[in-house]
């Protein structure tokens, strides 16, 4: 599976939009682009995924570049509960390890 | 909503017991996977089970082993506990096939070995 780079942290202001960047330049055809979070001392919560074309579902967007290198997930109004360690990962559909990175800590403020 | 739910949020065993974590998923789905995570050492995949009675070894299985008696229950066993097993165990499932196939975690447990 490609490796991922993300910054170690990020803050925003409640109420605000969080925009969370990942880059992926070795990305495969057949890799998919997954971001979960997790919550201290709680297991990862799966957030979206996507392919090619940017995606949308009731909790983020996920914005991927054309070339495939990077990609964008984005809150649209973030809440305090919103803070946690973001992980931005690339796996094949058929790949059991998933590989998780430092990821980045994002800090809703109030 | 997939919901896999392991039995045991926190749990405290002393060296050389026998320890059972458990893990059920309600969404059929065909594989399991148990992983542990370490602070600075990410998630480490210990075994998975593409169905039951089938397991496989990742990348970590060594003092662990598993059970897959029906689709459902995953288990993650280690025989002779010992402290440097200390950490948070996280079971996760996903259905098999082509195209984007979704892991799915618990909450976690937590397991201290004194």
């Amino acid at each position: 599976d490609a490796k991922t780079t993300q910054p170690p942290s990020m803050d925003c202001a409640e109420g605000r939009a969080a925009n969370l960047p990942c880059n992926h330049s070795t990305i495969s055809g057949n890799e998919y682009v997954y971001w979960y979070r997790q919550i201290h001392s709680q297991g990862p919560q799966y957030i979206i995924h996507g392919l090619k074309n940017n995606e949308t579902n009731e909790m983020a967007s996920l914005i991927i570049t054309e070339d495939r290198k990077s990609s964008t997930l984005i809150l649209p109004h973030a809440t305090l509960r919103d803070t946690a360690v973001y992980y931005c990962i690339v796996r094949a559909s058929s790949g059991s390890r998933l590989t998780f990175g430092e990821g980045t800590q994002l800090t809703v403020n109030p | 909503d997939v919901k896999v739910t392991q039995s045991s949020r926190y749990l405290v065993k002393r060296t050389g017991e026998k320890v059972f974590l458990e893990c059920v998923q309600d969404m059929d789905h065909e594989n399991m996977f148990w992983y542990r995570q370490d602070p600075g050492l990410g998630l480490r995949l210990i075994y998975f089970s593409y169905d039951v009675k089938m397991k496989e070894k990742g990348d970590i299985p060594e003092g662990y082993s598993v059970s897959r008696e029906k689709k459902e229950r995953f288990s993650l066993i280690l025989e002779s506990a010992s402290t440097n097993q200390t950490s948070m165990y996280l079971c996760a499932s996903s259905a098999p096939g082509q195209g984007a196939n979704t892991i799915y975690f618990g909450e976690g447990s937590w397991l201290t070995v004194v």
